[in-house]
């Protein structure tokens, strides 16, 4: 069991938004930015957020962050097949001195 | 571009040592840039962090395999490793290295470790 719990699923149709949440506690999230991560079945994870709210180079304006307290949240605006995938939360641990990732969830474009 | 490829053997009995190395191209692991990570995900299920070093030789570990394990750095070639002893069949995963600072993020391609007899 993860210590950041995301919720095992989401869904939305085509072209609507969908929002992934990741709830952990002060000494991960509550202290630390949070970073997401986008995974292909049979694909390494991809970059998607750092810093909280931060897109890499390369990466559409259609996927945002935001932190609120012990939780962050992925927005997914304008959803199209291609999003079909598992998203994952990332954070340091400052207690632990060591990384989390959150349980993953997976998101289905209907 | 920062290239990885993880190499090792693919197959590892319980109770030996699991040892990856990670080939880094593109980057000079002594420029100090980058976290080097390793990071398994078990067929099916989701990322586990394994740990991380620093181009110093300074690193941080997943505590529930702190005991086991040791990641090292070689700078001479270039690369840096990941020792885990004991392994059992829960520690049959998609093996990957990467490489992290900020919005800079590469991946290996992977490499599958079965742990069996």
């Amino acid at each position: 069991q993860s210590v950041l719990t995301q919720p095992p699923s989401v869904s939305a149709a085509p072209g609507q938004k969908v929002t992934i949440s990741c709830t952990g506690g002060r000494s991960n999230i509550g202290n630390n930015y949070v970073s997401w991560y986008q995974q292909v079945p049979g694909s390494a994870p991809k970059l998607l957020i750092y810093d909280n709210n931060q897109r890499p180079s390369g990466i559409p304006d259609r996927f945002s962050g935001s932190k609120s307290g012990t939780s962050g949240t992925l927005g997914i605006t304008g959803l199209q097949t291609g999003d079909e995938a598992d998203y994952y939360c990332g954070t340091w641990d400052s207690n632990l001195s060591a990384w989390l990732f959150g349980g993953g969830t997976k998101l289905t474009v209907l | 571009q920062v290239q990885l490829q993880e190499s090792g053997p693919g197959v590892v009995k319980p109770s030996q040592t699991l040892s990856l190395t990670c080939i880094v191209s593109g980057a000079s692991i002594s420029s100090g840039h980058y976290y080097w990570n390793w990071i398994r995900q078990p067929a099916g299920k989701g990322l586990e962090w394994i740990g991380r070093i620093y181009a110093s030789g300074s690193a941080n570990h997943n505590p529930s395999l702190k005991s086991r394990l040791t990641i090292s750095v070689d700078t001479s070639k270039n690369q840096f490793s990941l020792t885990l002893n004991s392994v059992t069949a829960a520690d049959t995963a998609v093996y990957y290295c990467t490489a992290q600072w900020l919005g800079e993020d590469y991946w290996g391609q992977g490499t599958l470790v079965t742990v069996s007899s």
